[in-house]
């Protein structure tokens, strides 16, 4: 079945510095990508998504690429703020899976002054 | 500004007693999800709704659990008997669920099974 795998954390930077997770997935066919974030007492908010081979998807200073080739859509941010600090959660939607979303475990980032 | 509503926010309860966790997905979208969260396991899919109709709850343990929409705007998961095991967030999201199209996320039901 469809699975995804992202980095554990947690992940301590300091503010300004770079921030990547991995994810990388398994699927049959061509699924669409997205990355989440979850703040504290909150649901989880789409921060961007793909939905074909070498989209990139940004947001609020976030990238992905879709890269078929490595089965990867890691997570980057040029210069991190406290305000990230979240956790993030790769995610897939597969068409054969009947297009429901599979989630990796969730990476916390924690961003210190 | 549509967004998925998830009630109640927080709920405690005794082991044995029955709880109903409801949710109002976003009008027009014609997938409604579950999901529980804890610590240990993560994001879990519970169950998953296409038009009304369950598509899978293969997620959820048969016994105890079960999760209708009696209509478009309301879909439900209740717990019966509830344990302390099943202690945690369950979210709800809904969606327009065609290839590409993100699901949206209520903010939850804390649960705790005392």
């Amino acid at each position: 079945g469809d699975s995804v795998t992202q980095m554990e954390g947690p992940v301590t930077l300091s503010e300004e510095a770079f921030l990547t997770i991995n994810c990388t997935y398994t699927a049959t066919g061509y699924p669409s990508l997205f990355w989440y974030v979850q703040y504290p007492g909150e649901g989880l908010q789409l921060l961007l998504k793909a939905t074909k081979a070498d989209d990139k998807g940004s947001n609020k200073g976030f990238e992905a690429t879709y890269r078929k080739e490595t089965t990867s859509f890691h997570l980057e941010k040029g210069s991190v703020q406290v305000s990230d600090s979240a956790v993030y959660f790769c995610a897939l939607s597969s068409p054969r899976a009947g297009n429901k979303l599979t989630f990796g475990g969730g990476t916390r980032v924690l961003v210190k002054p | 500004d549509a967004r998925v509503t998830q009630t109640p926010r927080h709920k405690v309860t005794e082991m044995g007693q029955e709880v109903t966790m409801r949710c109002q997905p976003i009008l027009g979208h014609n997938t409604v999800f579950w999901y529980r969260q804890t610590m240990m396991q993560g994001l879990e899919l519970l169950a998953y709704f296409r038009n009304r109709a369950p598509l899978d709850d293969s997620g959820m343990p048969k016994d105890r659990f079960s999760a209708e929409m009696p209509d478009a705007t309301l879909a439900t998961l209740k717990i019966q008997p509830s344990e302390p095991r099943d202690s945690a967030v369950y979210f709800c999201a809904s969606g327009l669920v065609e290839a590409g199209t993100e699901a949206f996320f209520g903010q939850g039901t804390r649960l705790t099974v005392v």
